[in-house]
């Protein structure tokens, strides 16, 4: 079976400054590993994916996020925060033979001070 | 507008009231899931369903049915809801059945069993 850790459920960082959400997988298979973003009020949106390909994936709004199998890692990275990033972010696993199910991490509330 | 809708979005009922969801998505997906989300708890899945007449239970199924009888249709009903269903709940859909497709979200429900 497989989980997914986030570290920190609040990061507060200012303006301009790196952003770095923290995610850690558990997987007994080469897992598929999602970041999605919920803005308030609003559904889950894709973010980036990881399916196997390059380690180094970028997505939307400039995030990107690196697969490191040593350190059972996605982290979530962004170099220069600006105030619509502000959010919650999900980090999710899954399988190819679970590719039904998804696993949610526990999300990390993200807040841009001026 | 390729879309996944939810209705009602807002819904305050009280122990023992059936209760449905509903949910649609106009991108002609196979695949579609039900979510509750709990503060610290992320999102769970409770339902799946990978086409027409094949669904599937998630992690927290107790307390809940779901029925495919269309293709763009997945309503979630509670049958005899109690407090403990008090939560925000998505429905996602994607294009296949497929650990790398991407979810799109509806835009949630939020429900109050008192």
């Amino acid at each position: 079976a497989q989980s997914v850790t986030q570290l920190g459920s609040h990061v507060s960082v200012s303006e301009g400054a790196l952003v770095l959400l923290r995610c850690n997988y558990s997987s007994s298979v080469p897992p598929y590993l999602f970041w999605y973003v919920q803005y308030p009020n609003q559904g889950l949106q894709l973010l980036l994916k990881y399916t196997s390909a390059a380690t180094l994936v970028k997505g939307i709004n400039g995030f990107e996020a690196e697969f490191k199998k040593s350190e059972t890692s996605f982290h979530l990275t962004k170099p220069s925060a600006h105030m619509s990033d502000a959010a919650e972010y999900f980090c999710a696993v899954t399988t190819y033979s679970s590719a039904s199910k998804i696993i949610f991490g526990s999300g990390t509330r993200l807040s841009i001070r001026p | 507008e390729a879309q996944v809708t939810q209705n009602p979005r807002y819904l305050i009922t009280v122990t023992g009231k059936k209760l449905t969801v509903t949910c649609s998505q106009n991108m002609n997906h196979e695949y579609m899931s039900w979510y509750r989300q709990d503060p610290g708890l992320g999102l769970r899945q409770i339902y799946y369903s990978m086409n027409v007449e094949v669904t599937d239970k998630g992690d927290v199924p107790e307390g809940y049915k779901v029925s495919r009888k269309e293709k763009r249709n997945f309503p979630l009903i509670l049958e005899s809801p109690s407090p403990n269903q008090t939560s925000l709940y998505f429905c996602a859909s994607s294009l296949r059945r497929h650990v790398a497709d991407t979810q799109y979200f509806g835009p949630g429900t939020r429900l109050t069993v008192l």
